[in-house]
């Protein structure tokens, strides 16, 4: 079955250290996006990428990098220049803006 | 004030009462989508909505363009059915697009 893999599901970092979220489709949409979940907040979005080789800033981008090798993966990589990094990590894809979203399971993501 | 407002926040229902969600935004969109999120924290999509009425199973949405509001029922609730409910407001960037959320309606449903 087509989907969204995510993962670890449940991570825990150093402070100081980057980590790398994996997330995985083989839905073949085009585009995909990371967003973070915090508590009584609505979801945010940190980077999209609507083509492989280009990506772009959400509205929360600071502290975080992607890349966008391969149509089927979009990893995200928590910075150690990212202050607030404890956090749900959602990924998601749509096959362009006109159809509906995928969303992965998600990645806890606790710094201690 | 934020750009997608639910409400209410928290609900508890029998099991068996009709729910409503409310869901109003301020901004332009192309689509509205309503998400169900289960303690495990993945997210299915429920709706996507531009105008009118869609239906599935014990689930109805609706959206009212012109007042910039939109409603998620749901008939005869059943425990299984306890969750947080996001509403999405759609806009188009390009090729993608970006979703501005709220921040959730959580449902629980006792016997």
């Amino acid at each position: 079955d087509g989907g969204i893999t995510q993962s670890p599901k449940y991570l825990f970092r150093k402070e100081g250290q980057n980590v790398t979220l994996s997330c995985e489709q083989n839905l073949n949409h085009d585009a995909m996006y990371w967003y973070r979940q915090d508590p009584g907040q609505g979801l945010r979005l940190i980077y999209y990428s609507q083509i492989v080789n280009d990506f772009q800033k959400g509205d929360i981008a600071e502290g975080y990098s992607v890349s966008r090798e391969k149509k089927e993966s979009f990893p995200l990589t928590v910075t150690s220049a990212q202050k607030n990094p404890t956090a749900f990590y959602l990924c998601a894809s749509s096959r362009t803006a006109y159809y509906g979203y995928t969303f992965g399971s998600g990645t806890r993501l606790t710094v201690v | 004030k934020n750009e997608v407002e639910q409400s209410p926040q928290n609900l508890t229902a029998q099991e068996g009462e009709f729910i409503t969600i409310n869901c109003s935004y301020s901004v332009g969109i192309s689509a509205l989508h309503w998400l169900q999120q289960h303690p495990g924290g993945g997210i299915v999509s429920l709706f996507m909505l531009s105008s009118g009425k869609k239906k599935h199973g014990r689930l109805i949405a609706t959206i009212n363009i012109q007042e910039k509001h939109s409603s998620l029922h749901i008939t005869a609730s059943h425990p299984r059915d306890s969750a947080v409910y996001i509403c999405a407001v759609r806009q188009n960037i390009g090729t993608a697009s970006k979703l501005t959320f709220g921040t959730g309606t959580r449902l629980q449903v006792t016997l």
